[in-house]
């Protein structure tokens, strides 16, 4: 069974950093590549990052880019999203997604409070 | 960017009737290979979301029958043919062809 599972998230003043975990079982991690959608409090969801399964090509929102940075440990089948120079409007559930075209599986998502 | 449109935002729908979502892109979502990356899926209240549709009108796993989808170029739509009250949530429209990825708006279903 597929499963991805979103750690690291809580609340940070506004300027800090923060990085997200998502572990994923079930399925050949390498093979897939890998995603982070966002969803700010009771709107919609929002494409954030895309990483290639070698980790060769990450893609970024414009929002995002220059201050996020996506990464793999395909020896870990971990997925990463560091996340610096955070502002309000980062406040979101970040969910972890398989795949690039089309998520096919996401996990339960973890919350990024940016507040001080 | 792609623009993702879609209508209405908000769906009243009596149970066991059919529903309705369009989804509208500002360019054309076909790709080199052949394909159009276009997906619609459902979040319903509380829970994560769960792609129902694939490459335009490729159902899920585990997906009733009574959902479908079509279209082409820059015009999509998400069928359901019986609402049932497990159908209530948000649906959303994504391209998955150009960079950066591009969500609809989300489509609100709820039972009338």
């Amino acid at each position: 069974e597929v499963q991805l599972v979103e750690s690291g998230g809580g609340l940070v003043q506004p300027g800090g950093s923060l990085r997200l975990s998502c572990a994923a079982f079930g399925f050949v991690f390498r093979n897939s590549a890998m995603s982070w959608v966002r969803q700010a409090p009771g709107k919609g969801l929002e494409w954030v990052s895309t990483i290639t399964a070698g980790g060769g090509s990450t893609y970024f929102a414009d929002s995002v880019k220059g201050r996020f940075t996506i990464s793999r440990d395909n020896s870990k089948n971990t997925l990463y999203l560091q996340m610096d120079r955070l502002r309000d409007d980062d406040t979101a559930v970040y969910f972890c997604a398989r795949g690039q075209s089309g998520p096919d599986y996401w996990g339960q998502g973890t919350l990024v409070t940016v507040s001080s | 960017d792609v623009v993702m449109t879609q209508s209405p935002l908000s769906l009243p729908v009596t149970l066991g009737q059919p529903a309705s979502i369009s989804c509208r892109s500002s360019q054309s979502l076909g790709y080199s290979d052949g394909n159009t990356y276009l997906s619609w899926f459902q979040q319903r209240p509380g829970q994560s979301p769960r792609r129902l549709i694939y490459k335009v009108s490729n159902r899920d796993s585990g997906v009733p029958d009574r959902f479908s989808g079509s279209g082409s170029g820059t015009d999509f739509t998400l069928k359901i043919s019986r609402v049932e009250a497990e159908d209530v949530g948000v649906y959303y429209c994504m391209q998955g062809t150009h960079w950066p990825r591009t969500f609809g708006q989300g489509t609100k279903l709820e039972i009338k």
